[in-house]
C-alpha cells in the first residue's frame, strides 16, 4: 500500500524568505508520481507541481520547486520568496499506478503554512 | 489551463433529503473522475472512482447505496448523497484530469445537513 507522510503540521516563514515543506513516501511500485497541492481557506485544491519517478530533473514551476530525493523517498516542496498569499494548507499526494488515463491520489495529512510580515 | 467545475458550492439541507452534486470537466474529456471527502482539519479521503459508462468503484467503507455516482457523459459526473444525515456533513470535492500525471480539482461542495 502507498503511504504519504507529512511530519510538519504547521510552519511559519517570513515574507520574502524561502521555506521547505517535507514529504516522504512509501511505495513498492517503480512507477509513481508525486503531486503538491495548495488549499487556501476557500477549500479549493490548487495544483502546484508534479514529479514523476523517472523524471531526471527536479520539477520547477515558478516559485515552486520540488527537491526529489528518490533514494530517500522524499519529495519536499520548496517555495521561494514567500508571499502573504502563500498562507494555506499544503498537501503532498502520490498517484496510484495508472488505470487507463487517470489515477487516484493518496494524500498526506498536510502542512499549514503561515507567512508573516 | 484545464478546469474542473463543481456545483453547488454550498448546500444546506434537512435530514432525510437527498442532495446531488455535479462535477464537470470544462475543457477536456474525462472517462474517469474521482470523488473525495474532507472533514474539517483533515486530509482528503477518496470515496469512489467514477467511470464513464460503467459502475463506479467505491473505496472500502463507503456505502454505495448512500453515495450514488453517475458518470453519464465524458464531461459530467454526479454524486448524490441519499437520505442525508448530519454525519454526512462534510466538504466533497471531485477531481479529473486529461492524463494520469495531471489531476485538477473542482472548487468543492460544502454540505451541511441539519
Amino acid at each position: 500500500a502507498q503511504k504519504i507522510t507529512q511530519t510538519q503540521p504547521g510552519m511559519f516563514v517570513q515574507e520574502k524568505e524561502a521555506v521547505t515543506l517535507d514529504c516522504t513516501y512509501d511505495t513498492s511500485d517503480p512507477s509513481y508520481g508525486l503531486f503538491w497541492y495548495k488549499q487556501p481557506s476557500s477549500g479549493e485544491m490548487i495544483f502546484l507541481i508534479y514529479q514523476g519517478s523517472y523524471d531526471q530533473q527536479n520539477a520547477t514551476e515558478g516559485r515552486y520547486s520540488l527537491n526529489f530525493q528518490k533514494a530517500r523517498k522524499s519529495a519536499n516542496l520548496v517555495i521561494s520568496a514567500s508571499q502573504l498569499g502563500d498562507s494555506a494548507m499544503y498537501f503532498c499526494a502520490m498517484r496510484d499506478p495508472p488505470a487507463g488515463t487517470a489515477s487516484k491520489l493518496t494524500f498526506g495529512t498536510g502542512t499549514r503554512l503561515q507567512v508573516t510580515l | 489551463g484545464a478546469v474542473v467545475s463543481q456545483h453547488p458550492s454550498r448546500v444546506i439541507c434537512k435530514s432525510g433529503t437527498s442532495v446531488k452534486i455535479e462535477c464537470r470537466s470544462l475543457d477536456f474529456q474525462a472517462t474517469t473522475m474521482f470523488w473525495y471527502r474532507q472533514f474539517p482539519k483533515q486530509s482528503l479521503m477518496l470515496m469512489a472512482t467514477s467511470n464513464e459508462g460503467s459502475k463506479a468503484t467505491y473505496e472500502q467503507g463507503v456505502e454505495k447505496d448512500k453515495f450514488l455516482i453517475n458518470h453519464a457523459s465524458l464531461t459530467l459526473s454526479t454524486l448524490t448523497v441519499t437520505s442525508a444525515h448530519p454525519e454526512d456533513s462534510s466538504f466533497y470535492i471531485c477531481s479529473a484530469g486529461p492524463g494520469f500525471n495531471t489531476q485538477y480539482f473542482g472548487p468543492g461542495t460544502r454540505l451541511t445537513v441539519l
